[in-house]
């Protein structure tokens, strides 16, 4: 299998441009995650999907976050409009279910917004 | 609600000596408790996971965890520490209903040589 695939690896906007951060599951997998990674806050959960359905999106910053799984296949996180402070290291994770199963992670998508 | 905390930000520890990274957690019922790696810009990797069963769990790349339910603890150890094994380190909790994972802040490996 060839894990969890993120697009794009690197991304760099500008203040106020839309961004959206692209993940594709393992197959077979029926929960998503949505991680943001910075120094300064560590690694945060922003929202989690079981069967394509948002279960917990009380991580998702504000309004300008959103995040949709249109199948069980791919999943988008946009942010618009993106601020400096969205500068971090987007992971999508994935795993076979609730219950006993590790998190598969993608290899993160690198944002920077100037 | 969940919690996992990693009481060492930072832990050094001389190639060839044992090491190990501290893990405690706070779930409701049984808990489902992970170990995972991230080397520099990579994503997480998981190492191993403790269930139901024998307290001593082993797991990738000679690591291995010993759960304690009275202290809820869940410390992550290694006999012999390699140069390679320097890296960021992440405990995470699910409780046995399945639903969030949290995860620890990390603690940060450097094996000296």
């Amino acid at each position: 299998d060839a894990g969890v695939i993120q697009s794009p690896r690197h991304e760099v906007t500008e203040m106020g441009q839309e961004v959206t951060l692209r993940c594709k599951p393992i197959s077979g997998h029926n929960s998503l995650f949505w991680y943001r990674q910075t120094m300064m806050r560590g690694l945060e959960l922003l929202i989690y999907f079981n069967n394509n359905v948002p279960i917990d999106d009380s991580g998702m910053p504000e309004d300008r976050f959103s995040a949709k799984m249109p199948n069980a296949s791919f999943s988008t996180l946009k942010i618009q409009p993106s601020e400096p402070r969205d500068s971090a290291v987007y992971f999508c994770a994935s795993s076979p279910g609730q219950g006993p199963y590790e998190q598969y992670f993608g290899p993160g998508t690198r944002l920077t917004v100037t | 609600a969940q919690s996992v905390a990693q009481p060492e930000d930072q832990v050094n520890v001389a190639e060839g000596n044992p090491l190990t990274v501290k893990c405690t957690y706070s779930v409701s019922g049984n808990p489902y408790l992970f170990w995972y790696v991230q080397y520099p810009n990579r994503g997480l990797q998981f190492l191993l996971k403790y269930i139901t069963g024998d307290n001593l769990v082993k797991g990738s790349y000679g690591f291995e965890a010993e759960f304690n339910k009275s202290q809820t603890s869940f410390h992550l150890k290694k006999p012999s520490a390699l140069v390679s094994d320097s890296a960021l380190y992440f405990c995470a909790v699910r409780d046995n209903y399945g639903q969030n994972f949290v995860f620890g802040p990390g603690t940060r490996l450097s094996v000296l040589p």
